[in-house]
């Protein structure tokens, strides 16, 4: 693959439902990141990846939501009971390793929570 | 704690005008900055890195500790400039890659 790729590109769901968001790095990427861009708000980081383990974890909002990372390769965000303040584009990027100087960006996931 | 702010959240220019985009941080220690660039339905892609002080499509940035600051500067902006500019800051120490990111500067490079 040429880039970071995301699944679904675009998913509505109703308040109170779960789902799952996927990110498939660029391959022998170790680093990987998930960010979300909300209207008003920028780009705000969640969580970080290096390998399967999450050493950062600070920008996850709540308890809602959780993710992971297996074979050091695809990672899936999770939300559950899903809050219209939710609704945003999820953004992963993956990087070389940590610390290497970009971070290259999928085409994100929009997310609408009715 | 570290935090980017980008004062303009619209900026309009003619082509062949020049333009900067404001950066500012706050941060205690010696930081990593980054502009990255959204053009309309692509992805965020980097644009350049302080540390590289490269010239990318005609922007360059330089880092000022004095002044916290890390405008991005073209001295002849092009219509194909028009995008979203987002400001990014690493720390250095104390483990963590994220990225921290201003809130964007929408750019409109008029004909």
């Amino acid at each position: 693959g040429a880039g970071v790729s995301q699944s679904p590109s675009n998913k509505v769901t109703e308040k109170g439902k779960d789902v799952e968001l996927r990110c498939d790095p660029i391959s022998g990427h170790t680093a990987l990141y998930w960010y979300r861009q909300s209207l008003g708000q920028g780009l705000e980081f969640l969580i970080y990846f290096q390998g399967n383990s999450a050493p950062d974890k600070s920008g996850l909002p709540s308890d809602r939501f959780s993710a992971e990372r297996t074979g050091g390769s695809v990672s899936t965000l999770t939300i559950q009971r899903t809050q219209q303040e939710d609704s945003a584009v999820y953004l992963c990027a993956s990087s070389l390793q940590a610390g290497a100087n970009e971070q290259f960006f999928g085409p994100g996931t929009r997310l609408t929570v009715l | 704690a570290q935090r980017v702010t980008q004062p303009e959240k619209l900026l309009s220019v003619f082509k062949g005008a020049p333009v900067e985009l404001k950066c500012n941080y706050s941060y205690s220690g010696s930081p990593e900055l980054f502009w990255y660039v959204q053009y309309s339905r692509q992805r965020l892609q980097l644009l350049l890195r302080h540390i590289s002080r490269e010239s990318i499509k005609g922007f360059t940035a330089d880092l000022n500790k004095g002044e916290t600051s890390f405008h991005l500067k073209k001295p002849f902006a092009q219509e194909e400039d028009s995008a979203m500019y987002y400001c990014a800051l690493r720390k250095t120490q104390g483990g963590s890659e994220k990225l921290v990111f201003g809130k964007g500067t929408k750019l409109t490079v008029n004909p």
